[in-house]
């Protein structure tokens, strides 16, 4: 049972939007900053989204992160094949003083 | 180019040690916090545990599950992480990936640990 809760899957055709959400409480999303990763079958995550909304060099604009008190979204807009993947959120929390995972999407492109 | 390589890896038994490296190169490793994630077959990401930088006094923290059994250690001057596991535990095989920083922003391919009789 992980600490932030995520949809386990999640599916879309190319050029939708799709959003995965992720719940959590006051000691972790409530006062810490969520992180989003991506990753592809067989391969390490890599980082897509940091402090809530910030995208890393490289990243395309097509995603997003937004955060609203305890929960926070992974938007992704003009889906794409190459999208398929397994979507991660993560957050310290303040009172296991550890960071947190939830416990992973799974999205599909149909 | 900014790269984590993890080493160590292996078949260990129930109760038996093993210990990980992680190679850094690309940037200042004595500036950044690092982490160890791990991640058992099929599941999803589980973060075991951090070293602070020497700003921070190299202080570590540890998942409940791991704590007291593992232990992390580094060397700036050899830009190198460790993880030593001690009293392995069936249900802690998995990939084990070291991470830089509190964001987790570069990872390491991972080496796996089975542990098992």
């Amino acid at each position: 049972q992980s600490v932030l809760t995520q949809p386990p899957s999640a599916s879309g055709t190319p050029g939708q939007r799709v959003t995965i959400s992720c719940s959590g409480s006051s000691s972790n999303i409530g006062s810490n900053y969520v992180y989003w990763y991506q990753q592809l079958p067989g391969t390490a995550p890599k980082l897509l989204i940091y402090r809530n909304d910030q995208r890393p060099s490289g990243v395309p604009d097509r995603f997003s992160g937004s955060k609203s008190g305890t929960s926070a979204s992974l938007a992704i807009s003009g889906l794409r094949s190459e999208d398929e993947a397994d979507y991660y959120c993560a957050a310290w929390d303040d009172s296991l003083s550890g960071r947190v995972f939830g416990g992973g999407t799974k999205l599909t492109v149909l | 180019e900014v790269q984590l390589v993890e080493s160590g890896g292996g078949l260990v038994q129930p109760g038996g040690s093993l210990r990980l490296s992680c190679a850094a190169s690309g940037f200042t490793f004595s500036d950044h916090y690092m982490d160890w994630v791990r991640q058992a077959p099929g599941k999803g990401l589980e973060w075991v545990g951090r070293s602070r930088n020497k700003a921070n006094s190299y202080t570590t923290e540890y998942a409940a599950s791991v704590k007291g059994r593992f232990t992390i250690s580094r060397d700036d001057s050899k830009n190198s992480l460790y993880l030593q596991m001690n009293s392995l535990k069936s249900e802690d095989t998995a990939v084990y990936h070291c991470a830089r920083g509190s964001g987790a922003d570069i990872w390491g391919q991972g080496t796996m640990v089975t542990v098992s009789s």
